[in-house]
């Protein structure tokens, strides 16, 4: 198993450019997560997923959207990049099953610059 | 609104000393409490999961209390070694609505030097 991976690793964009980063997971889990990191604020929930099909604003939806594509796949899409996204972006997955002990497990990370 | 702090925010200790890393949160309505690691450029994993109802977890060196009312959790490490230099971020689980939310703290990073 890969568990979680992301694509980019890395990736710098002007300002107004899009880009579209990507998550899955095979671990056949249900929920799928999109964070960003940012010093001295800690991890932020973007958008979730909490199973195929559906979509929820999380804490910082503003500038981004996404799309379930299947339930492996969830891709962030940044329509126009602003300096103000410049972040690390984690992806995490969920299998939601034993709610009460299950827990989220996380990509590597995408660390994205705009300039 | 939720807010989780964790105190210190860094941390440096010799090999073999015990330690606590601390949280804190401000809402008692949790559903449970997680301890994560974060190394550098990677992602978290998960350490410790705690439930509301219970008081503690426990892995190898490492024990997570939970004390509800008064809104505090505590990781104990013990025997550090350097290989547990790394981030520690907690986060509680909100019950609002019966969807999942994971409120972070910003974390302690911890150096334990051989």
């Amino acid at each position: 198993n890969a568990g979680v991976t992301q694509t980019p690793k890395f990736q710098v964009l002007k300002t107004g450019q899009s880009m579209t980063l990507q998550c899955a997971q095979d671990m056949n889990h249900n929920s799928m997560y999109w964070y960003r990191q940012d010093p001295g604020m800690g991890l932020r929930l973007i958008y979730y997923s909490a199973s195929e099909g559906t979509t929820d604003k999380g804490e910082v939806p503003n500038g981004y959207n996404v799309s379930r594509l299947n339930k492996r796949e969830f891709s962030l899409r940044l329509e126009s990049a602003a300096p103000s996204q410049t972040s690390v972006y984690f992806c995490a997955s969920r299998k939601r099953q034993v709610e009460s002990t299950d827990t989220q497990y996380f990509g590597p990370g995408t660390r994205l610059t705009v300039l | 609104k939720q807010e989780v702090t964790q105190i210190p925010a860094a941390l440096s200790v010799p090999e073999g000393e015990n330690l606590v890393l601390n949280c804190s949160f401000t809402d008692s309505a949790i559903y449970n409490l997680q301890w994560f690691r974060q190394d550098p450029g990677k992602g978290l994993t998960s350490l410790l999961l705690i439930q509301s109802s219970q008081r503690e977890q426990t892995s190898g060196r490492l024990n997570a209390s939970l004390d509800k009312s008064s809104g505090r959790s505590t990781l104990y490490i013990a025997a550090s070694q350097p290989g547990d230099s790394a981030t520690y971020l907690c986060a509680v689980r909100r019950t609002q609505g019966g969807s999942e939310k994971l409120v972070f703290g910003k974390g302690t990073k911890l150096t334990v030097n051989p």
